[in-house]
């Protein structure tokens, strides 16, 4: 696709429920990114992937979040029994290269998480 | 662990004034240093970024940015703001060899007719 596509747009989960959340990279792209963004803050880290593998997941708040990335490509944020604190938008982002820290970005729009 | 702070919350500027946005990072040695805007319900686009070399980068939009090493900072600038720069604005570092990069806390420019 032309850039990177993330789904849903919204969601609204009820407090406990589980949520999937989908990031579809730019064709190609070797890493990809999952950031948090609460209300008012700067995006922050949660995990990287390289190709299908999770080399950093230092960013996960806890045990609840899970992302998986099983054929190099697509990838799923899951987070389990959410809570209020969790509502926040979800940037994915992917990169072509592996290494090149220096290399641009490219994010999707988010997904907007409303826990009630 | 690295930082970067936005000291402005909201600026406000109007249309046709000069605009300097200030970022201050928080790391020992020179990290990679990026400016992003994000419009409502867009995602972050890439203005500009700095690695090394000339200390003045040029990027997209009109906008530049200026590292000062001895100061900690890579404010960002545009001399001319138009209407459609308005928008969020963040900046962020990445330790050369690490992946992730860490983000400030973002400055929303108001622009006045």
């Amino acid at each position: 696709g032309a850039g990177v596509s993330q789904s849903p747009r919204y969601k609204v989960a009820k407090r406990g429920q589980d949520v999937a959340l989908r990031c579809d990279p730019i064709s190609g792209h070797v890493s990809l990114f999952w950031y948090q963004q609460a209300l008012g803050q700067g995006p922050e880290f949660l995990t990287y992937f390289q190709n299908e593998a999770q080399l950093d997941k230092s960013g996960l708040p806890s045990d609840r979040f899970f992302a998986e990335r099983p054929e190099g490509s697509v990838s799923t944020l899951k987070i389990q029994r959410t809570q209020q604190e969790d509502s926040a938008v979800y940037l994915c982002a992917s990169r072509y290269s592996q290494g090149a820290t220096n290399e641009k970005l490219f994010f999707g729009s988010g997904t907007q998480l409303s826990v009630l | 662990a690295q930082s970067v702070t936005q000291p402005d919350i909201h600026i406000t500027v109007s249309e046709g004034a000069s605009l300097e946005l200030r970022c201050n990072y928080s790391y020992g040695a020179t990290p990679y240093l990026f400016w992003y805007v994000q419009s409502p319900g867009q995602g972050l686009q890439l203005l500009l970024k700095y690695f090394s070399g000339d200390t003045l980068v040029q990027g997209i939009k009109g906008f530049e940015a200026e590292f000062k090493r001895s100061q900690s900072s890579f404010n960002l600038r545009k001399p001319s703001v138009h209407w459609s720069d308005a928008a969020e604005y963040f900046c962020a570092v990445a330790i050369p060899g690490f992946q992730k990069l860490v983000f400030g806390t973002g400055t929303r420019l108001l622009v006045s007719p």
